[in-house]
């Protein structure tokens, strides 16, 4: 079974607005991570937030994390085409396995 | 590009037969994990390896075996493929000191028929 779930499952925008994604999981963590995938190709890592952290920016991204809610988000602002991709976050809970969720597909229409 | 390489790009297979999916990890990396990703889903942990030996496994029966090779390359090798070995598998090496940050691979889309 999969650690984290991602909502919503799709999403489609207008190119300029802002998407927002959410991610909850289940066991305490050490640091969560965000990434994109295109077209069922390899995953790029888009950011990392440690436990202790509240939030981060990366660019256009920002990412929350609430422990006691066992949640984290994914902000794009300003959102483009090239934006359109699935998103997936995955938990380090300190082993050695990554648990990812089932993804959000992130569509941006120009 | 994370400098992750992955082969073969694409494989169909019938079912019984078996499959060896090469990985070539980023330059200075010696951890490798290996992931299989079905259709629609997010991708799930089969094993890890770190300087030549298994460090760690997912829920995946034994006919999922893995090398990693001196050099950090490694191979996944499935036998005895189900139709449900479908799936893309993906390899993601980093660094001792960098373990949570993976670099991943294109992926191997493996059809089982």
């Amino acid at each position: 079974s999969q650690q984290g779930e991602e909502d919503p499952q799709a999403l489609s925008i207008q190119e300029g607005e802002n998407a927002t994604m959410n991610c909850s999981y289940k066991t305490s963590i050490n640091n969560l991570q965000w990434y994109r995938q295109n077209s069922g190709r390899g995953l790029v890592h888009l950011i990392l937030i440690r436990s202790n952290e509240r939030e981060k920016h990366s660019g256009r991204l920002r990412v929350t994390l609430d422990t006691s809610k066992k949640s984290s988000s994914l902000l794009i602002t300003a959102s483009r085409a090239a934006d359109t991709a699935s998103y997936f976050c995955a938990t380090d809970s300190g082993g050695n396995q990554f648990y990812f969720g089932t993804g959000t597909s992130l569509t941006v229409i120009p | 590009e994370t400098g992750v390489t992955q082969s073969p790009t694409h494989l169909i297979k019938t079912r019984g037969q078996q499959v060896t999916l090469r990985c070539s990890s980023q330059s200075g990396h010696n951890t490798v994990s290996w992931y299989q990703q079905a259709l629609g889903q997010g991708p799930q942990f089969i094993f890890q390896y770190y300087r030549e030996e298994e460090n760690g496994r997912g829920n995946f029966p034994p006919r999922f075996s893995g090398l990693q090779f001196p050099n950090y390359s490694s191979e996944l090798d499935v036998n005895a493929l189900e139709l449900d070995d479908s799936a893309l598998y993906l390899c993601a090496s980093s660094a001792a000191g960098a373990r949570e940050t993976q670099y991943f691979g294109p992926g191997t889309r493996l059809l089982v028929l």
